[in-house]
């Protein structure tokens, strides 16, 4: 029963085009969502997060997108750049719970 | 400031052997989760902790896998007898507790296991 749901195991774009990352969710009560990057060999490192009470949070090249009536969220990435080619993983939680629940990923690739 | 540091590395072991995983948490930190990373299920929660004491552990596979944490500052994980299915990648990560609703967890770079 996969809560936290990554449709496209992959994702190929040119750089300087912009990257669109997605996931959705089942689980109404979660309401704390993070984007985390993974390069091969080393732990998953934070991107970005989100709380239900946004829709959107911007931080540099990356913006995330929050849909509560859809159960979904995105990861915009503008421009994209080859450094950004990795697997992209997102996270929810519910409100005081510490219980992350991760997707299986998308691997991007930036090609340059 | 050092991250959370797991060992080892990586570990070739025999189906039946015991597998011991270690983690030491960034210091000042109270949450420690214990992940296992496959092709299929992506990241999986297996258990976490707060101030030492397991919280949710239902994630853990069986009764082969057990996980401590008899200080603050180091947890293992257990596999006895392991198995091949078992090989993956255990991702330890922390976080502290800021009361404000959504933390960061850190993790750390992974112990690689191979049980052939």
């Amino acid at each position: 029963d996969q809560q936290v749901k990554q449709n496209s195991p992959s994702l190929s774009v040119q750089e300087g085009r912009i990257s669109i990352l997605n996931c959705d969710y089942t689980n109404s009560m979660f309401d704390y969502f993070l984007w985390y990057k993974k390069y091969p060999a080393e732990g998953p490192t934070f991107l970005i997060s989100i709380s239900s009470i946004k829709d959107k949070n911007e931080d540099g090249r990356f913006t995330v997108f929050l849909n509560k009536s859809a159960k979904h969220l995105s990861l915009h990435i503008v421009p994209s750049q080859p450094g950004d080619s990795a697997v992209y993983f997102c996270a929810a939680s519910g409100l005081g719970t510490y219980k992350y629940i991760f997707g299986t990923g998308t691997r991007l690739k930036v090609l340059a | 400031d050092a991250g959370v540091i797991q060992s080892p590395r990586h570990e070739v072991t025999e189906m039946g052997q015991e597998v011991t995983l270690r983690c030491k948490p960034i210091s000042g930190h109270d949450y420690l989760f214990w992940y296992r990373q496959t092709m299929m299920r992506g990241l999986e929660l297996l258990i976490y902790f707060n101030n030492n004491v397991p919280i949710d552990d239902s994630g853990m596979p069986e009764d082969r896998f057990s996980a401590k944490m008899p200080n603050a500052s180091f947890s293992t994980l257990k596999i006895q007898p392991s198995e091949p299915r078992d090989s993956a990648v255990y991702f330890c990560a922390s976080s502290q507790d800021r009361g404000l609703g959504g933390n960061t967890i850190y993790f750390g770079e992974g112990s690689w296991l191979t049980v052939v």
